[in-house]
């Protein structure tokens, strides 16, 4: 249990086109899912929390005009990157809280996330 | 505020050995939750356990067990009889358990990066 999917997991684009990335709790419902980013080498950083039927909490220095979240339904949760640049360029994941469930409650799942590349 | 740290970059051991990873944490609040995190080459984040604050037990899964310290700050991960798939980027988190809003955000270690030689 507790498998969470993204997609795509690999996606080129021009720059200034928008891409969307989608977070799904397969076998688990999270009212809260979070985005992060990642950088090669490095640490995950959080982008942002989001929670079902309200709007996303930004970290600072997240703009969120750029990065658009949308947490519409228990199970989905996505992330628009609007007209993207080089610099957006970099690894997205996605996780979602599991509330219940004994031992693995109060955890964040991953999704197996999602290498964007803006030419 | 919270943080965690884990000290050891990277690590090389050769295929059987034991190789234990460090990690050590910092928060004022008196509940959390500790985490260790598997990170393979393909870029999926593993949940390997998570440990709750009051409850020190060490646990040991297969060939993996953990030694949680209140008294150090501190959650370490040893591996067993290491095998080449152990290699990975284990990460260590911690968050505070839930009293509201934003309570379930992690706060993530650098990581460290196992490498097992065969």
């Amino acid at each position: 249990g507790a498998v969470v999917s993204q997609h795509p997991s690999r996606v080129i684009c021009k720059s200034g086109t928008s891409v969307k990335i989608e977070c799904r709790s397969l076998d688990f419902q999270a009212t809260t899912m979070f985005w992060y980013r990642q950088f090669p080498k490095q640490s995950l950083m959080l982008m942002a929390t989001s929670n079902e039927g309200s709007k996303a909490t930004y970290e600072q220095g997240v703009e969120k005009d750029k990065f658009l979240i949308n947490h519409a339904s228990l199970t989905l949760s996505t992330l628009t990157v609007t007209s993207a640049h080089p610099e957006d360029s970099s690894f997205y994941i996605c996780s979602a809280h599991r509330l219940a469930g004994g031992k693995t409650a109060d955890t964040q799942y991953f999704g197996p996330g999602t290498r964007l590349t803006v030419l | 505020a919270q943080k965690v740290t884990q000290a050891q970059t990277e690590i090389s051991v050769v295929e059987k050995e034991d190789v234990t990873l460090d990690c050590v944490y910092e928060t004022r609040d008196t509940t959390y939750y500790l985490f260790w995190y598997k990170q393979p080459p393909s870029g999926e984040l593993v949940f390997l356990i998570r440990r709750n604050s009051f409850d020190e037990q060490n646990e040991i899964s297969g060939r993996y067990s953990w030694n949680f310290q209140k008294s150090t700050s501190s959650f370490n991960f040893t591996i067993t009889a290491s095998q080449v798939v152990d290699s990975a980027v284990y990460f260590c988190a911690l968050s505070e358990m839930y009293s509201g809003a934003g309570s379930y955000q992690l706060t993530f270690g650098k990581g460290t990066k196992l490498s097992v030689i065969p």
